[in-house]
């Protein structure tokens, strides 16, 4: 069965520091991951994925990500933090073991930056 | 470009009442996704649709859920009767095909509080 981990339930930082919200997977064969973003009352919103190729992944918003394979990490990365990327950040794995369009969730990470 | 819509936003009944749920997807897509989303969890696949037929709904509670797509666009999802572990955020999303690299694009949800 596939499965997404996110290890901190709350990550804290300061305006125009670097963040980070770490992602870890189990799936059977190559992953296919994804991160969302979830504002206050509204749906989850797409910022990246990565399929395959290089493993730096950039999204939108200035965000992005880093594929380790070995590690079976996907972490979130965004160079300087803004008040306004405070919201609830999800990871998701696809597999190929199951229905295609399957996708597992983490049980999210709320970030909070503060000015 | 129109994104997934929902309604209603929000919903209060009683333990053992009925609710239905209505999603409209992003124009030509032929994958729809029911999820449900529990405070403080990530979202759960309840059920899947490619065009009106379905692929996935391995979790969801048949005794007292159920859903349709009748043409192949809109679905509905209903609940009865309810219970209080159903109060969570019902989200729907879309795809263009299902397939592994696609992106699932979500709605807004409905948020539905029994009590």
């Amino acid at each position: 069965a596939q499965s997404v981990a996110q290890p901190e339930d709350q990550v804290n930082v300061a305006e125009g520091n670097p963040l980070t919200v770490k992602c870890t997977y189990s799936v059977s064969g190559n992953p296919y991951l994804f991160w969302y973003v979830q504002y206050p009352n509204r749906g989850l919103q797409f910022l990246l994925k990565y399929i395959t190729g290089d493993n730096l992944v950039k999204g939108s918003y200035g965000f992005e990500a880093e594929f380790n394979k070995s590690q079976t990490s996907f972490h979130l990365k965004k160079p300087s933090a803004l008040v306004s990327d405070s919201a609830l950040y999800f990871c998701a794995v696809r597999g190929h073991n199951t229905n295609a369009g399957k996708s597992t969730f983490g049980d999210g990470t709320t970030l909070t930056v503060k000015p | 470009e129109a994104g997934v819509a929902q309604s209603p936003r929000y919903k209060i009944i009683e333990k053992r009442q009925s609710v239905a749920f209505w999603c409209n997807p992003i124009s030509g897509h032929a994958t729809l996704y029911w999820y449900q989303q529990i405070l403080g969890q990530g979202p759960k696949l309840l059920i899947q649709f490619q065009n009106n037929g379905v692929v996935d709904d391995s979790q969801l509670p048949k005794d007292r859920f159920s859903a349709e797509r009748l043409k192949g666009v809109d679905s509905t999802l209903k609940i009865q009767p309810a219970k209080l572990e159903d109060s969570a955020v019902y989200l729907c999303a879309s795809s263009l095909s299902g397939s592994r690299v696609d992106t699932q694009y979500f709605g807004p949800g409905t948020r539905l509080t029994v009590l």
